[in-house]
């Protein structure tokens, strides 16, 4: 199957700065990329939607300027979390469609857990 | 939006014996369910899926059923071994919601050998 690969998978920072996430789709292209967010033992929370070369679409309660993307290429999604305090800290993960497909399986990046001291 | 309920929150069998997770939906224009299997600190991974214009499927000790009228659908694990102890989740979207998934709460299941 196709590969979503993501950096840091973990990463310790301190309140008030900024960090900033990878995903890669390493063998295929995706004109849109998932953001989610979770809790321990909790659910997958959708964040927000980023589409190549336009802007991210955030669901209801995210904050856009918390939670910065940018999707500059077909293989390159960014979440950049700003002035990061701890409770924001959680696992993020991202996920793809291959080939922009708009249905069908949806591959997951490894996740990065960000701890915000 | 859609909201998928997802039950037993947490499941506790015997190996050798079958489990069951049942998941609801809200928007009856969903129609593509998978369900992934989550292990401790990794990815979730599809297991199986289903769409809405099949009623069940199966693959190897995995089974899926949907029913459109009620809008729920479950996942059916038989046979069952420790390595399936893992956090499922079921989910369901459709292309008018950008085919976005919206995830049940999940279901431990945990494997007694």
């Amino acid at each position: 199957g196709a590969v979503v690969s993501q950096h840091p998978s973990r990463v310790i920072c301190k309140s008030g700065t900024s960090v900033k996430i990878e995903c890669r789709s390493l063998d295929f292209q995706a004109t849109t990329m998932f953001w989610y967010r979770q809790f321990p033992k909790q659910s997958l929370m959708l964040m927000a939607t980023s589409n190549e070369g336009s802007k991210a679409t955030y669901e209801q309660g995210v904050e856009k300027d918390k939670f910065l993307i940018n999707h500059a290429s077909l293989t390159l999604s960014t979440l950049t979390v700003t002035s990061a305090h701890p409770e924001d800290s959680s696992f993020y993960i991202c996920s793809a469609r291959e080939g922009g497909a708009l249905t069908g399986e949806l591959f997951f990046g490894e996740g990065s857990r960000l701890t915000v001291l | 939006g859609e909201n998928v309920e997802q039950h037993p929150s947490t499941l506790s069998v015997q190996e050798g014996d079958s489990a069951v997770i049942k998941c609801t939906y809200s928007d009856s224009a969903s129609n593509y369910f998978p369900w992934y299997k989550q292990e401790l600190g990794k990815r979730p991974q599809l297991i199986i899926d289903i769409r809405s214009n099949v009623g069940e499927k199966k693959d190897q000790r995995i089974a899926v059923t949907l029913n459109k009228t009620a809008k729920h659908f479950s996942l059916h694990i038989t046979e069952t071994q420790p390595e399936d102890s893992a956090v499922y989740f079921c989910a369901a979207s459709h292309k008018a919601a950008g085919n976005k998934l919206t995830f049940g709460g999940g279901t431990r299941v945990l494997v007694k050998p």
